[in-house]
């Protein structure tokens, strides 16, 4: 069964930084890797969609990275904002479901 | 598009009553997907429709959950009867052509309280 690991589970940064979400999965054999974000009691919000064929993706302030070999992936945010706020949820497709991780909790302070 | 559209957004029942999800995916998606999301176990896949049949249910938790999917545009996830561990955030998420290399789109979700 693919396991999805997420760290750090929060992570607190002051207005500007440049940060890192990491994403770690057990099995190599993937189709995609989607990254999303959810605020506090809403749904989810997709950010990033990689193709197990590609290496990273890119949507303005966001660049996610896929090493399918060494399952992992990471979620670059440049420049972070306090709307940046939220949790963000990585999910691996190894068949037609997402398997999550946890998320890791996302506070950005002025 | 109005996106994965799912009423109602809160539901707060009595234990042992039965409760009704709702779900209209995007139109022209084929794949639909029920997941619960709990502060402990995460976000769970529950049951998984790919043109209207069920494919993988195998995340139901019991016989007490029953997923229908009647057309193209609705499906509805039923607890009957409910009880307190069934309260959580439910999911339902839609895609085109199977998950396996497109995005898949979640509505806002229905905040189930059991009591």
């Amino acid at each position: 069964k693919q396991e999805v690991t997420q760290i750090p589970a929060a992570l607190s940064v002051p207005e500007g930084e440049n940060l890192v979400l990491n994403c770690s999965f057990t099995d190599s054999a993937i189709y995609n890797l989607q990254w999303f974000r959810q605020d506090p009691g809403k749904g989810l919000t997709s950010l990033l969609l990689i193709q197990s064929s590609q290496r990273e993706q890119t949507s303005g302030r966001l660049n996610a990275s896929l090493d399918k070999s060494s399952g992992r992936s990471t979620l670059y945010i440049a420049a972070s904002q306090p709307g940046d706020s939220a949790t963000y949820l990585c999910a691996v497709n190894s068949g037609y479901a997402l398997n999550f991780g946890k998320g890791t909790s996302l506070l950005v302070t002025p | 598009d109005a996106g994965v559209i799912q009423s109602p957004r809160h539901e707060v029942t009595e234990m042992g009553q039965e409760v009704t999800l709702r779900c209209k995916p995007i139109s022209g998606h084929n794949s639909l997907f029920w997941y619960r999301q709990t502060m402990m176990r995460g976000l769970e896949l529950l049951i998984y429709f790919n043109n209207n049949v069920p494919i993988d249910d195998s995340g139901m938790p019991e016989d007490r959950f029953s997923a229908k999917m009647p057309n193209a545009s609705f499906s509805t996830l039923k607890i009957q009867p409910s009880e307190p561990r069934d309260s959580a955030v439910y999911f339902c998420a839609s895609s085109l052509g199977g998950i396996m290399n497109t995005e898949a789109f979640f509505g806002q979700g229905t905040r189930l309280t059991v009591v």
